[in-house]
């Protein structure tokens, strides 16, 4: 079973308009990480916003907000105001502690386009 | 501070060919990983290394050897390339064990086999 589910392969934004990216999870574990990587056409992984399990409020980091829904098992990313430079392929991913490699482990990626 | 670094950046092999990429940090982090990122199919794990000297298998492991000989530096090598190795390959690293840590994302390496 999937560990980590993201169901848009690719979405379409207005520039300045919000847009949110879905992912739903997998886990028997009470205590887990989630984490937002952004990946633009240049390749690299950049890390956005990360969510505990614990954690009572949602995660914010400026433009970003995760939207934690733990009995639905739902960590939707929200990018307010959206920007052309968002255009890029964005992943959800997990940590479990209790895999003693802390590996995470990601979603195939949602691809977002911001149209001008 | 560079943070994670990788070389080469691309490489094109031939089929049975060997190669090893080169991964290093400056952050002193104890935690390092290889994955590898193929289209529709996210990023998976390759092998990791919880400190020096120590390597461990992850998801993907098979065809491809690792070695953590100094805290900075953690090394894929592929003993005899195929194409079904053709990836995008990612380095990682990570402070501690802990799930709140980020890892932090090498810049990538294209390879193809031929």
């Amino acid at each position: 079973a999937q560990k980590i589910t993201q169901t848009q392969p690719g979405m379409f934004v207005q520039e300045k308009e919000a847009v949110t990216l879905d992912c739903t999870y997998d886990t028997s574990d009470q205590s887990y990480g989630l984490f937002w990587y952004k990946q633009p056409s240049s390749g690299e992984m950049i890390f956005l916003i990360y969510q505990g399990s614990y954690d009572e409020q949602n995660a914010t980091e400026g433009r970003y907000s995760l939207n934690f829904q733990k009995a639905r098992k739902s960590a939707n990313l929200v990018i307010s105001a959206s920007q052309l430079g968002d255009s890029a392929m964005y992943f959800c991913a997990m940590r479990e502690p209790m895999d003693s490699s802390y590996k995470l482990i990601f979603g195939s990626g949602t691809r977002l386009l911001v149209r001008p | 501070n560079a943070g994670v670094t990788q070389t080469p950046k691309f490489r094109v092999l031939k089929t049975g060919q060997s190669m090893t990429l080169l991964c290093a940090q400056d952050m002193n982090h104890e935690y390092m990983y290889w994955y590898r990122q193929d289209p529709g199919m996210g990023l998976r794990l390759i092998h990791y290394s919880v400190g020096e000297g120590t390597t461990a298998k992850g998801e993907v492991p098979d065809g491809y050897n690792v070695s953590r000989l100094k805290k900075q530096n953690f090394l894929l090598g592929l003993e005899s390339a195929a194409p079904s190795q053709t990836s995008v390959y990612f380095c990682a690293s990570s402070y501690e064990m802990s799930s709140y840590n980020e890892q932090f994302f090498g810049p990538g390496t294209r390879l193809t086999v031929l």
